[in-house]
């Protein structure tokens, strides 16, 4: 089992729909959970990042986590073609204290249809 | 610096060369991370350095890749005797201890060996 499982998509919503982004990991002691978004031909920047159950917010973005059921999900409300890119979800052991590496997932391509 | 900066932005070598990849974090980071992205493909963790920490190499592919960390900074990824395998995307992020992998990515280094 890879430890960042991601559906590599392309994954098509019409604009202004919301796009559902999902993301589950093997590791139990995973504590930090983050969404990068990826631009063909650009380096992977950073969208959220969250540490505890339930939903974080920040504008059109908001991020889910439910540890017991390890798994993490990025939703997009009102998507605009400028949201199409590859999202990469990553994880890691440490909170508080960076001692271990992110372990990214091979990504979901999101296309947003105008 | 105001970035991450990679240099070179592209390398191409013959197979068998050596080559350094260079990596300069953002003043003050103490987490310097070195991935690897084929064409299409997700990130490979390669290796991981975090303050004065023994860094942790279990990601390189193989004894020919090597990294350092000079002073705490700049970093440089070499890869001895060159394949063509080798050919990708070479990424650098940095990273604040205390934030357990928020990182910032620098623009990459395209190594295409022929």
């Amino acid at each position: 089992q890879k430890e960042v499982e991601q559906n590599s998509g392309p994954l098509s919503v019409p604009e202004g729909a919301i796009a559902s982004l999902n993301c589950t990991y093997s590791d139990r002691g995973s504590q930090s959970f983050f969404w990068y978004r990826q631009y063909s031909g650009k380096s992977p920047e950073l969208i959220m990042f969250i540490y505890s159950n339930g939903d974080k917010e920040d504008g059109r973005f908001t991020a889910q986590l439910n540890k017991a059921s390890q798994y993490v999900s990025l939703l997009i409300r009102d998507s605009q073609p400028s949201d199409s890119a590859t999202y990469l979800c990553a994880v890691n052991r440490a909170r508080g204290s960076g001692n271990t590496p992110l372990v990214f997932g091979k990504g979901t391509r999101l296309s947003v249809i105008a | 610096g105001a970035g991450v900066s990679q240099s070179p932005s592209n390398k191409v070598t013959e197979k068998g060369k050596d080559v350094e990849l260079r990596c300069d974090p953002i003043s003050g980071h103490t987490a310097l991370y070195w991935y690897r992205q084929s064409l299409g493909q997700g990130l490979e963790f390669l290796i991981y350095f975090q303050g004065n920490s023994a860094p942790d190499k279990s990601g390189l592919p193989s004894d020919r890749f090597s990294a350092e960390r000079t002073g705490g900074s700049v970093s440089t990824l070499t890869i001895q005797r060159t394949q063509q395998e080798d050919s990708a995307v070479y990424l650098c992020a940095s990273s604040l201890e205390w934030t357990g992998g928020v990182a910032f990515f620098g623009q990459g280094t395209r190594l295409t060996v022929v």
